[in-house]
């Protein structure tokens, strides 16, 4: 399916595990965001890459780790999962440059007890 | 940095009226890009409206429109003819031209259309 989409859609762990969550575009866009959710807080930026192994920190970079080895992917991985990383992280992907938009995935909502 | 702020946390309008958000930002930049995105219970994210800074004319899309005070640093959104489906939080959000193109958001309205 074309478009962008997010794995897994909702997931469930404990303080101090590894946690992946993926992403995947089908557009070839260039630039790969990854956003948390809060409540009373908007969508805060975590990391950004503007192509194949190039990424950097956003707003809120601490505790999380980011690669992009292919153009479609940009998994996002909590190193040891603290209890404020429970949140809805949305990935979104667009084009270099030009008046093109975001494009968001569904979102994956993490809780970590 | 640039900020993103929407005053209104909550609003709510009758079916069929119009409704108007707020939204301001603080940026010293001169080439950028506004927009607002819809996000219904499904969680989606969904562009509604984006205003060229460089453009004077106010983007129009169907009953959404905007009020750009490039001035005053203003960017309200006008919804007409409010639908039941146009129930959601509404995000404002900046992006500069040029560097990461990242987008900054407002916290958000939680808008509510009563029947």
């Amino acid at each position: 399916d074309a478009g962008i989409t997010q794995s897994p859609r909702y997931k469930i762990t404990e303080t101090g595990r590894q946690v992946t969550l993926m992403c995947h575009q089908t557009w070839s866009h260039s630039y790969m965001f990854w956003y948390r959710q809060d409540l009373g807080h908007g969508l805060r930026l975590i990391y950004y890459s503007a192509a194949a192994d190039i990424t950097d920190k956003g707003e809120v970079p601490d505790g999380y780790v980011v690669s992009r080895s292919k153009t479609e992917n940009f998994p996002l991985t909590l190193e040891s999962a603290t209890r404020s990383q429970t949140s809805v992280y949305f990935c979104a992907s667009r084009w270099t440059g030009g008046r093109d938009e975001q494009f968001f995935g569904p979102g994956t909502r993490l809780t970590v007890l | 940095a640039q900020t993103v702020t929407q005053s209104q946390p909550e609003m709510s309008v009758q079916e069929a009226e119009t409704v108007t958000l707020s939204c301001t930002y603080d940026t010293s930049e001169n080439n950028y890009y506004l927009f607002w995105y819809k996000q219904p219970p499904s969680r989606q994210m969904i562009l509604v409206i984006r205003q060229e800074a460089y453009k004077q004319q106010n983007a129009t899309e169907n009953r959404f429109s905007v009020n750009f005070q490039k001035a005053a640093k203003s960017f309200s959104l006008k919804i007409s003819d409010s639908q039941l489906g146009d129930t959601a939080m509404y995000f404002c959000a900046f992006m500069k031209l040029g560097g990461s193109e990242k987008l900054v958001f407002g916290k958000g309205t939680k808008l509510t259309v009563n029947p």
